[in-house]
């Protein structure tokens, strides 16, 4: 989306390695969801912050608000973390914007 | 734990039909949603409950009605389909409206031929 936007739009990665990916706002967020959404369809919630780091296993997340962007580290990547990951804003507004998502494929 | 159920998990419309979807949820959550995926994107939301019999427009509410006829229900119907549309529509519910973490169903998919 032109509010929320991803980088990058797609990612390979190695099995056990690690990787960034990145949400840009436009709009002025105060919490922000990351989710998973696997070969199947199903969006999984991944976390729910307001500004700050949440770290959850091998994934931890960030959310900085006077800098408009949040980030989702992945640590020593399997290959059940391959699908797409999105992150969605909420405005202040009770109005939720998503990204466009980034696309992970994780190899052997 | 609770789930949110979709029904039905695929449907296939003629062009110009009224076309009607559920969506089931039994966290005993306020607000409910209705979003579209389209291939490739994100999620756009359609419409949106906050309670009971309450109903707001989303981005994308035009071609649209939706019905919160109690709290664990929230149904979409597309008036009128479009030819060759194709879209995945997921539904998600949140405790509050200012409480927005969101937990979905598993979709339904949309062809019309």
């Amino acid at each position: 989306g032109d509010k929320v936007k991803q980088s990058p739009s797609a990612l390979s990665l190695q099995e056990g390695t690690n990787s960034a990916l990145r949400c840009n706002f436009s709009i002025a967020a105060t919490t922000v969801q990351w989710f998973l959404q696997n070969p199947r369809g199903s969006l999984i919630n991944l976390f729910y912050l307001v500004p700050g780091t949440k770290e959850n296993g091998r994934l931890k997340s960030t959310f900085n608000s006077k800098e408009s962007y949040s980030t989702l580290h992945i640590r020593d990547a399997q290959l059940e973390d391959s699908g797409t990951y999105f992150c969605a804003a909420e405005a202040g507004n009770n109005r939720i914007f998503f990204g466009d998502g980034t696309q992970l494929v994780v190899k052997p | 734990g609770g789930i949110i159920t979709q029904t039905p998990k695929f449907l296939i419309g003629q062009e110009g039909q009224k076309l009607t979807l559920k969506c089931q949820q039994n966290f005993n959550h306020d607000t409910m949603y209705w979003y579209r995926q389209d291939s490739g994107k994100g999620l756009r939301l359609i419409y949106y409950s906050i309670t009971e019999n309450d109903l707001q427009k989303g981005d994308l509410s035009e071609g649209y009605d939706a019905s919160r006829e109690k709290k664990s229900s929230f149904s979409l119907t597309v008036t009128s389909a479009q030819k060759n549309e194709m879209a995945v529509f997921l539904c998600a519910s949140s405790i509050t409206v200012s409480n927005e973490r969101l937990f979905f169903g598993h979709g339904t998919k949309l062809s019309v031929l």
